[in-house]
């Protein structure tokens, strides 16, 4: 699986959007971009994943770039509650085994 | 659905002693899967299972062993506890040809001293 690079840290003001950027220089075609995020000790959580094209869903919008190398997970209004260490992850698709591949993450403070 | 449930939640043992840490999933997952999270650090994976009868090894298997006799069950075993061990386990499961969410646990605080 491809290997990914995340800022250690970053900071957003409550109400306001997080834009958490993700470098994925080496995807291949067949893999996908997720992104998880894990609150205090609790088991990580999903929030979305894509293949090429932007998705969106309840929680976040995942732009992905063009050529696939980069990534950004959107969090459009954020909350306290989205304090969190947030987790992008390049997992091959079809026929692998589905395990991740967790590196340390961006911890997200969102201050008031 | 209760998801992924795992015992116990905190454990305390002393260096040689041996234990398993429980893990159950009632949305009949086939894939299962150990981690093991150190202060500070990422998810690294221990062990994990495409089905019951098939388990194989990920990045940091040694000092543990597990088995997968039923769909539901994924038990991890430690058997002589050492100190390198101290960390919190958390269990996952993903369906067949999933593509989608990872579930994961609560997890299991584990000290040895």
């Amino acid at each position: 699986d491809a290997k990914t690079t995340q800022p250690t840290s970053m900071d957003c003001a409550e109400g306001r959007a997080a834009n958490l950027p993700c470098n994925h220089s080496t995807i291949s075609g067949n893999e996908y971009v997720y992104w998880y995020r894990q609150i205090h000790s609790q088991g990580p959580q999903y929030i979305i994943h894509g293949l090429k094209n932007n998705e969106t869903n309840e929680m976040a919008s995942l732009i992905i770039t063009e050529d696939r190398k980069s990534s950004t997970l959107i969090l459009p209004h954020a909350t306290l509650r989205d304090t969190a260490v947030y987790y992008c992850i390049v997992r091959g698709g079809g026929g692998s085994n589905y395990k991740l591949t967790f590196g340390k993450g961006t911890l997200l403070t969102v201050n008031p | 659905n209760a998801g992924v449930t795992q015992t116990p939640k905190f454990r305390i043992l002393k260096i040689g002693q041996s234990m398993t840490l429980q893990c159950a999933q009632d949305m009949n997952h086939n894939y299962m899967y150990w981690y093991r999270q150190d202060p500070g650090m990422g998810l690294k994976l221990i062990y994990y299972s495409v089905g019951a009868g098939i388990t194989d090894k990920g990045e940091v298997p040694n000092g543990y062993n597990v088995s997968r006799s039923t769909t539901e069950d994924f038990p991890l075993r430690l058997e002589l506890a050492a100190p390198s061990q101290t960390s919190v386990y958390f269990c996952a499961s993903i369906e067949a040809g999933g593509l989608g969410e990872q579930y994961f646990g609560p997890g299991t605080r584990l000290t040895v001293t």
